[in-house]
């Protein structure tokens, strides 16, 4: 079963850094999206991406953060200058068709962020 | 406002019992969509069943069922006969235009052997 995969599983970076995470969405899929998972808390949505541009995205969404979607395969978040309170689980999804469709979007595993 | 609530935090039952993990949610919106995600313990976020606002049947899938109520705003989840190997954490989502997913706090459910 294709499925959405994320590298790299574990990323520690030094605060003020910057740091690129890395998503393959499932090969069909339209709409990606970030979200983040601080630990022992909920998921929170960050970004949802669709057509090469950003379709919504979250307070949580600011201008240190980016996303991009560099070739027909790669989905990226980049953390431009990283703080402590940025250490948390990203995960990547993505989904097919339309976005008022009920197709569920499917999650990588995840890229646990540690800022230093 | 758009809001999913899990009330239960935690859960702890024995294998081989049912257990019932609620969820609640919140929408101003006529047409939404109601996920359930699993987080075992190895951290990834596992797909289980979607449900829109316009399907309130009920589903069995082997030892999972759901009971969707509009009237009440619930989508709740049932786990007949528990195994060790459903020791994880159920998130209850909502989907709503345009296009996010609402997670709930999640309940931690723990099967003892």
């Amino acid at each position: 079963e294709p499925e959405v995969t994320q590298t790299p599983s574990h990323q520690v970076t030094q605060m003020g850094q910057e740091v690129i995470l890395r998503c393959v969405p499932i090969s069909n899929h339209l709409y990606f999206y970030w979200y983040r998972q601080i630990l022992g808390q909920k998921v929170e949505f960050l970004v949802s991406f669709y057509n090469n541009e950003i379709s919504e995205k979250s307070e949580i969404f600011d201008d240190q953060f980016s996303v991009e979607r560099p070739d027909g395969s790669n989905f990226t978040l980049k953390i431009r200058s990283t703080k402590l309170e940025d250490s948390a689980m990203y995960f990547c999804a993505s989904s097919e068709a339309s976005q008022d469709s009920n197709q569920p979007q499917h999650f990588g595993d995840g890229t646990r962020l540690s800022i230093l | 406002a758009q809001k999913v609530t899990q009330a239960q935090t935690e859960i702890s039952v024995v294998e081989k019992e049912d257990v019932t993990l609620d969820c609640v949610y919140e929408t101003r919106d006529t047409t939404y969509y109601l996920f359930w995600y699993k987080q075992p313990p190895s951290g990834e976020l596992v797909f289980l069943i979607r449900r829109n606002s316009f399907d309130e049947q009920n589903e069995i899938s082997g030892r999972y069922s759901w009971n969707f109520q509009k009237s009440t705003s619930s989508f709740n989840f049932t786990i007949t006969a528990s195994q060790v190997v459903d020791s994880a954490v159920y998130f209850c989502a909502l989907r709503i235009v345009p296009d996010k997913l609402i997670f709930g706090t999640g309940t931690r459910l723990q099967v003892f052997p």
